[in-house]
């Protein structure tokens, strides 16, 4: 079966970096998402990885090992804004997103 | 700029009662989505569409029907509401199914069934 698995909360403090991980399971892959999603709100685009290593896009960066199946969402110099869920979804051969259920982050002051 | 707009945004429905959800969109994209997101669970797809008059189902589409007559519209109609359907109901849609496009989603419907 497809399957993507993410932690499910985790909390970090305002300034520092914070890694969260994902890793999944698909039939085929065409790439992986990464999107933010405040409460109450809906999910908005970070970043897509399809090839091997690292993108950088100003605070966030989401690396990928396809090899691996394993991406991660990197936020450095965190801020309160930035508490939030973050939903990992991988591009099956369909060209289906199979999305993970997210993982909630809590920054502290 | 509205992007993917909504409505209704709040519903409450009883069990048994029908209702359509309304989706639009402005940016002339192809293919849109309609998801659920419960609490604890990825959003999961319920139908989709590749373009003006073509509708297909996804992951969990018993008990809802849609109909994409317009490209900018998408609709999603509850037959008969049961509570297992409460729920936050996502519209997206996205200029092609290719690899990178992302989805650009709307604000939510959030439906109770009582």
């Amino acid at each position: 079966g497809q399957n993507i698995d993410q932690p499910t909360e985790m909390t970090a403090t305002e300034g520092a970096i914070v890694q969260i991980n994902c890793t999944y399971q698909t039939s085929g892959f065409n790439g992986l998402f990464w999107y933010q999603q405040h409460a109450g709100e809906a999910p908005t685009f970070l970043s897509y990885n399809v090839l091997d290593g690292l993108e950088e896009k100003g605070r966030f960066s989401s690396f990928l090992s396809r090899s691996k199946g394993y991406s991660y969402l990197l936020l450095k110099e965190l801020q309160m804004k930035d508490s939030a869920s973050y939903l990992c979804a991988a591009l099956d051969s369909n060209y289906q997103l199979i999305w993970g259920a997210g993982t909630k982050l809590i920054i502290k002051p | 700029n509205a992007g993917v707009t909504q409505t209704p945004k709040f519903r409450v429905l009883k069990t048994g009662q029908s209702m359509t959800l309304l989706c639009a969109q402005d940016m002339n994209h192809e293919y849109m989505y309609w998801y659920r997101q419960d609490p604890g669970m990825g959003l999961r797809l319920i139908h989709y569409s590749v373009g003006e008059g073509t509708t297909a189902k996804g992951e969990v589409p018993d008990g809802y029907n849609v109909s994409r007559l317009k490209k900018q519209n998408f609709l999603l109609g509850l037959e008969s509401a049961a509570p297992s359907q409460t729920s936050v109901y996502f519209c997206a849609s996205s200029y092609s199914e290719g690899a990178g496009q992302p989805q650009h989603f709307g604000d939510g419907t959030r439906l109770s069934i009582l």
